[in-house]
């Protein structure tokens, strides 16, 4: 079974880094893209995060741009999303999920459990 | 302001049909990105529910079925039951965006 486990949230403050993990099983994890989406606390989803599978190829939303940065270790089967200069407006619950193809755009399937990041002083 | 304007709340009582509508615009469904639903229960991470408009993964009843036309999509569960009540997000890719994934809202979907 498709597995991906986030870690690395956690109580940050404004202005501070994070840098969020997720260790992926049970499939060929070079062969797909992977994004990173957040829901912040009662609020819907967001798009946060892209890269190929080769990570060639990065995306991200406005919201994010400038600020974090995507990247993945195909060796060690693991997405990252380092997140600088953090705001509050970043607190969420912050979720890895595997496109289906190589290249960034299709569908989210499956995704993790999340790990929450708490944005406060 | 999602990208992609759902409903924020629907409801059915058991046995009926509701549809949940995904509307876009020429940027996004338009301009013929296809359309994805998940199901998220309180607590938990969404699921795949209907990819590329209208395919359902294996293991989704085919209660649930989805449709894109134009500038919108929606989603119809029939036969409404209590373990359906849930939040539901369409989701697609913005070329404006420089490809952006894109989310609606979401939609609280009550069985009465």
């Amino acid at each position: 079974e498709v597995q991906l486990v986030e870690s690395g949230g956690g109580l940050v403050q404004p202005g501070g880094s994070l840098r969020l993990s997720c260790e992926a099983s049970e499939f060929a994890f070079s062969n797909h893209a992977m994004s990173w989406v957040r829901q912040a606390p009662g609020k819907g989803l967001e798009w946060v995060s892209a890269i190929t599978g080769s990570g060639g190829n990065t995306y991200y939303a406005d919201s994010v741009k400038g600020r974090f940065t995507i990247s993945r270790d195909n060796s060690k089967n693991t997405l990252f999303l380092q997140m600088d200069s953090v705001r509050a407006g970043d607190s969420a619950v912050y979720y890895c999920v595997k496109d289906h193809g190589h290249n960034y755009g299709s569908w989210f399937d499956p995704w993790g459990q999340g790990t929450l990041v708490t944005v406060a002083s | 302001q999602s990208v992609l304007t759902q409903p924020p709340s629907v409801s059915g009582a058991p046995g009926q049909r509701v549809s949940i509508s995904c509307i876009g615009s020429s940027s996004n469904l338009g301009a013929g990105y296809d359309v994805h639903w998940y199901q998220q229960f309180p607590g938990t991470a969404p699921k795949l529910l209907i990819y590329a408009n209208s395919h359902r993964p294996s293991g989704v009843p085919d209660r649930f079925s989805g449709s894109k036309s134009g500038t919108s999509a929606s989603l119809a569960i029939t036969g409404l039951q209590a373990e359906d009540e849930a939040d539901y997000y369409c989701q697609s890719y913005d070329g404006s965006l420089s490809g952006s994934g894109v989310f609606g809202g979401g939609t609280k979907l009550t069985v009465l």
